[in-house]
């Protein structure tokens, strides 16, 4: 299995401010990462897939880069909303395994 | 709008079985592969199954192999996920997924809750 592995497991940033979370893989997996967001008793919610690509209606705010082993999560001008936990995922192999997650707190 | 509603969660004795089902609507189901995500209480999100556009693949992570079952009904736009000997570490909330082509997930249902317990 490729393991995932994120950094940091937390996060303090401010409004306004800007937060960085890597994601490493195992093994190269191209760019065949995507990144999610979850909130509390929520399901997750899509925002990036190969790696740089953003879903419909996720704003330019969140950013993605990388490829091959490491990847970067960069989520710019953060408000209120934006506090919540993220979490990497290859899709590159079989099973599509996910990093521990970032939790992103005031 | 595209929908994804999964049901059939409750409480389960270890060892019995369980069946999962998402209903979708709101776009073509056959044109997505589906999978199941879980996540254990205050845990991250793990990978379950995935089950390929018209059915005939599938693919499990090796904890649930031989006893979970996924599958697709293109004709009702559900998908299903047969649990089978559920143990107390198959506790977790069951989300399914679809993955377009060329893409990742991108919509989830909201989770059925699934607690195995004596």
């Amino acid at each position: 299995d490729i393991q995932m592995t994120q950094s940091p497991s937390s996060l303090s940033a401010s409004v306004g401010g800007r937060a960085t979370i890597s994601c490493r893989a195992g093994q190269d997996i191209g760019n065949f990462l995507a990144w999610f967001q979850q909130k509390p008793g929520k399901a997750p919610k899509s925002l990036i897939y190969a790696a740089s690509s953003l879903h419909s209606g996720v704003p330019s705010k969140f950013r993605g880069s990388g490829s091959g082993t490491v990847f970067t999560l960069t989520i710019s001008d953060l408000q209120p909303e934006d506090f919540a936990t993220y979490y990497c995922q290859q899709y590159h192999r079989y099973p599509h395994t996910f990093g521990q997650g970032t939790k992103l707190e005031f | 709008q595209v929908q994804l509603v999964e049901s059939g969660g409750g409480v389960v004795q270890p060892g019995r079985s369980l069946t999962l089902s998402c209903a979708t609507s709101g776009f073509s189901f056959s044109s997505y592969s589906f999978h199941w995500v879980r996540q254990a209480p205050g845990k991250g999100l793990q990978w379950v199954a995935v089950i390929s556009f018209g059915g005939s693949n599938t693919y499990y992570i090796d904890s649930v192999k031989g006893r979970f079952t996924i599958s697709r009904d293109n004709s009702k736009n559900t998908l299903f996920l047969q649990m089978n000997s559920l143990t107390t570490e198959d506790t977790a909330v069951y989300f399914c997924a679809r993955r377009p082509r060329g893409s990742s997930l991108d919509s989830w249902g909201q989770g059925a809750l699934v607690t195995v317990s004596s």
